[in-house]
């Protein structure tokens, strides 16, 4: 079965500082990854999602980016944090092509200071 | 674009029955999930719905209802362990993301 690494759990950082966050999945090959953030007690919001290595798709314009430079690895990244990129993190996969059924990793709490 | 709308919270009491309404407007539309989400946790996957009718899963069941863009989660014989929040979610017409509701939180009560 799928299994999604991330880390690390909590982060604190400062405003302007940059952010690195990972996410590693196995038992799975060429699987959909998907970035999310939910700010507390509120939705989930997709952030980018990658159909393959190399291939990006951003939904929400701002300061994140995101790679793919393995099958199995989704990296977000920001040069400089602000305020409004507090929130939970999540990493998810699908398998076959669908988005239906999706597994979540166990999230990064970030705040921003 | 897509919007869902679901109740922001719902109570219940232990062995009852609840119904989580989800109703949406797409522009593209494949088939309705929902997730399930316990405090400080990630979400996990509960049920899907491509058809019109009913999906069993032990407690709990979805329905759907294509031509009214509606949709429900049933959950029976509620338990404490129940009490988390539900999201509908919408998958688009290229199959690659889901749109997610706000969330409906459940609180089950003794």
């Amino acid at each position: 079965s799928q299994t999604i690494h991330q880390w690390p759990a909590t982060l604190v950082q400062p405003v302007g500082s940059p952010l690195s966050l990972e996410c590693t999945v196995e038992g799975t090959s060429n699987p959909n990854l998907y970035w999310y953030r939910q700010a507390a007690g509120r939705g989930l919001q997709l952030l980018f999602y990658s159909v393959g290595i190399g291939q990006i798709s951003s939904e929400v314009p701002q300061n994140l980016s995101a790679s793919r430079p393995q099958d199995r690895q989704f990296i977000l990244s920001s040069k400089k944090l602000l305020l409004s990129d507090s929130g939970f993190y999540l990493c998810a996969l699908s398998e076959g092509g669908r988005a239906n059924e999706q597994f979540f990793g166990p999230g990064t709490r970030l705040t921003v200071l | 674009g897509q919007s869902l709308e679901q109740p922001s919270e719902v109570t219940a009491v232990e062995g009852a029955i609840v119904q989580i309404n989800c109703t949406y407007q797409t522009s593209g539309f494949y088939g309705l999930s929902w997730y399930q989400q316990h405090d400080g946790g990630a979400p996990t996957f509960l049920s899907y719905n491509g058809l019109d009718g009913l999906e069993e899963t032990g407690r709990f069941s979805s329905f759907l209802s294509r031509s009214d863009s509606y949709g429900y989660l049933l959950l029976q014989e509620l338990q404490m362990k129940d009490s988390a929040s539900y999201f509908c979610a919408v998958e688009d017409s290229g199959y690659s993301t889901l749109t997610f509701g706000k969330g409906t939180m459940l609180l089950v009560s003794p």
